[in-house]
């Protein structure tokens, strides 16, 4: 079975660019989530769907941040615009759902804001 | 509002010795504890559920439970330097959440 996959690997934006990043979760799989990772913050939750609907919009990152689940096989994150604080990795996971499910994490996808 | 720390920061442990990781939480009706693992590189990995008091074994891998005292801990037998890695506890509360200790760097010296 194929894993969580997240494109881009590796992105470079300027301040005040739009960048979308992609994520197809497990087949499946009913839960997925967005997370974001730095250093000093750990794993902070943006998003999280449940059979396609939006059920956490992250609160403190919902003015810039806008994450879709258009089928369930596909979501995408949308930072607009940009600032030089998003640089982080930004991770997709998907599960089964449930109380005791475990998350299946993607690669991540590493954004540098210039 | 629940929240997970985990000891040490960092590790160093010799190649073939054993490594204990600990992690503290703060609500007492956490049910749901995992320990994922992350390489350089790589997005984390489940390593280990534990659900009840107690411990549970998985190879080289023991996790061991104590919710009366707040305490999951991972030990790590015969320690490989492919186990170098940030190590995570993450506690779920309500239905969906997760919330992430900060880490411990494990370092195993060849």
């Amino acid at each position: 079975d194929a894993g969580v996959t997240q494109t881009p690997r590796h992105e470079v934006a300027e301040k005040g660019q739009t960048i979308i990043l992609k994520c197809e979760p497990v087949s499946g799989h009913n839960d997925l989530f967005w997370y974001r990772q730095t250093k000093i913050q750990g794993l902070e939750l943006l998003s999280y769907f449940r059979s396609k609907s939006l059920m956490e919009d992250g609160g403190a990152f919902k003015d810039r941040f806008k994450a879709e689940m258009l089928n369930s096989s596909f979501s995408t994150l949308k930072i607009q615009p940009t600032e030089p604080k998003d640089s982080a990795v930004y991770l997709c996971a998907s599960s089964t759902g449930g109380s005791g499910n475990t998350l299946y994490f993607g690669e991540g996808s590493r954004l540098i804001v210039v | 509002q629940q929240k997970v720390q985990q000891s040490p920061e960092s590790l160093i442990v010799p190649e073939g010795g054993m490594a204990s990781l600990n992690c503290t939480f703060s609500d007492r009706n956490s049910q749901y504890f995992w320990w994922y693992r992350q390489h350089s590189g790589e997005g984390p990995k489940a390593l280990m559920s534990i659900f009840s008091n107690g411990d549970k074994k998985e190879g080289r891998f023991t996790a061991h439970l104590n919710k009366a005292s707040l305490h999951v801990s991972l030990h790590i037998k015969d320690s490989q330097p492919s186990d170098s890695a940030l190590y995570f506890c993450a506690v779920k509360v309500g239905n969906y959440q997760l919330i992430w200790g900060s880490g411990t760097k494990l370092i195993i010296k060849p």
